[in-house]
């Protein structure tokens, strides 16, 4: 079992542009969820997707989207880059909907905005 | 009311040592309270978890405490060793939020040899 993989695991984009980062949850979860870690900080919740959906979304702007696909994969992302979206993007995998089960991390994307 | 607050930011200990982090809680809808450990450059990883049916819970060097009327929980690394030097991360979720993690803000723990 890979467990939850996500690329790129570094990234560096110029402000205004645009970056989508990708997710592959662990075998056998179906939610995927998104968080923003700044440096120094605890990972703040970003949203979350269950059936391809969603679901939840935590105090982010519309410039952060996302998307879940039918194999549970997901991709963030982030419209009109801001040096302030310089972070650790996590993304993070659960089973059976996510209620409050267990939620396995990737090794993140470091982006980094110049 | 989402808030998780923890204590201390950062830790020294001695090898062999005790290390004691604690959370606080707002939300009383809160039923499931992990605790990650995060290398530099790694994403966190799952330690321990806890439910409020239980008050404490233990898995090898590493014991959870909970205290429901205060709404506290506490994490404790017996024997520390050099290489459990790492950022810790309590969180919470529970009620509707469907596994939302809300995090503390991270402790950094020494562990001097």
């Amino acid at each position: 079992d890979a467990g939850v993989t996500q690329s790129p695991t570094h990234l560096i984009k110029t402000r205004g542009q645009q970056v989508t980062l990708r997710c592959s949850p662990k075998s056998g979860h179906d939610t995927v969820s998104w968080y923003q870690q700044a440096l120094g900080q605890g990972p703040q919740f970003i949203f979350q997707y269950y059936e391809e959906e969603e679901r939840q979304r935590g105090n982010f702007p519309d410039r952060f989207s996302g998307h879940q696909f039918p194999n549970y994969s997901s991709e963030l992302n982030v419209n009109a880059l801001l040096l302030g979206d310089s972070a650790l993007y996590l993304c993070a995998s659960s089973p059976l909907g996510g209620m409050n089960t267990e939620a396995f991390f990737g090794q993140g994307t470091r982006l980094t905005v110049v | 009311q989402q808030q998780v607050k923890q204590s201390p930011q950062s830790l020294i200990v001695q090898k062999g040592g005790i290390s004691i982090i604690n959370c606080a809680y707002e939300n009383t809808a809160f039923d499931y309270f992990p605790w990650y450990q995060q290398f530099p450059g790694k994403g966190p990883a799952l330690l321990i978890a806890i439910r409020p049916d239980v008050s404490e819970k233990k898995e090898g060097r590493f014991t959870i405490s909970f205290n429901k009327s205060a709404k506290q929980f506490s994490l404790h690394i017996m024997d520390s060793q050099p290489g459990d030097s790492a950022t810790y991360f309590c969180a919470a979720s529970g009620g509707t939020s469907y596994g939302k993690l809300t995090f503390g803000q991270g402790t950094i723990l020494t562990v001097h040899p």
